[in-house]
């Protein structure tokens, strides 16, 4: 079946690094775009960041910019979020998140991982 | 940024009922909509997208209508699995998308 399977949180001090990874099963991975979604405890939803299907579009939030990268492996069906400059409101479960349409940039999510948290705290 | 607001903030219905959400968008987002159920615990599950699709394998009882910046989920005979949270969400003009800030749906 279709799943997204997210892992690498954890506790990390502020200023420091993480990189979270999503694997992809049960469906053609490398032709559809992948979004960074998180949410922090107790609080509504946030887009974090996008990448197309072949890798060559990129963009993020104003909150991560410059502080995040997204890149994915489409030999392994994977996707990736690495974190640096990390601040206490990065606080939040990540999830990734499959864009509905495959080879077309919607902004939709259809199926989503279970997350992984990520707690910024020293 | 386009704000996007959610009303109400809690609903308290029975089993049963038919359920009206609504989200209002601060300028049009056409019929760039989506609405996502999420319970404790769990990842989000997209129900409806471009205000009125059905995603797939979702029940015919949740419903979308609505374009330009009025938008309603209805949930006709409420089961006892659809008390969660709601939100709204538009890709009007992606990258720069928001969510609203989600409807609680509680059982009465």
């Amino acid at each position: 079946q279709v799943q997204l399977v997210e892992s690498g949180g954890g506790v990390v001090q502020p200023g420091g690094s993480l990189r979270l990874s999503c694997a992809a099963s049960g469906f053609t991975f490398s032709r559809y775009g992948m979004h960074w979604v998180r949410q922090a405890p107790g609080k509504g939803l946030e887009w974090v960041a996008f990448i197309r299907y072949d890798g060559s579009h990129k963009y993020f939030a104003d909150s991560v910019k410059g502080r995040f990268t997204i890149s994915r492996d489409n030999s392994k069906n994977t996707l990736f979020l690495q974190m640096s400059s990390l601040r206490a409101e990065d606080t939040a479960v990540y999830y990734c998140a499959k864009d509905v349409v495959n080879t077309v940039t919607t902004f939709a999510f259809d199926i989503w991982g279970q997350g992984t948290m990520v707690t910024v705290s020293s | 940024e386009i704000v996007l607001t959610q009303s109400p903030a809690t609903l308290s219905l029975s089993p049963g009922e038919r359920a009206t959400l609504s989200c209002r968008a601060s300028q049009s987002v056409s019929s760039y909509l989506a609405w996502y159920q999420q319970k404790p615990g769990q990842a989000p599950r997209l129900l409806i997208y471009d205000a009125s699709n059905r995603a797939t394998g979702i029940p015919a009882r949740f419903s979308g209508s609505g374009s330009g910046t009025d938008f309603t989920l209805t949930i006709n005979s409420l089961e006892p699995e659809d008390f969660a949270v709601y939100y709204c969400q538009q890709r009007s003009n992606w990258p720069s998308i928001t969510f609203g800030q989600g409807t609680r749906l509680e059982i009465k």
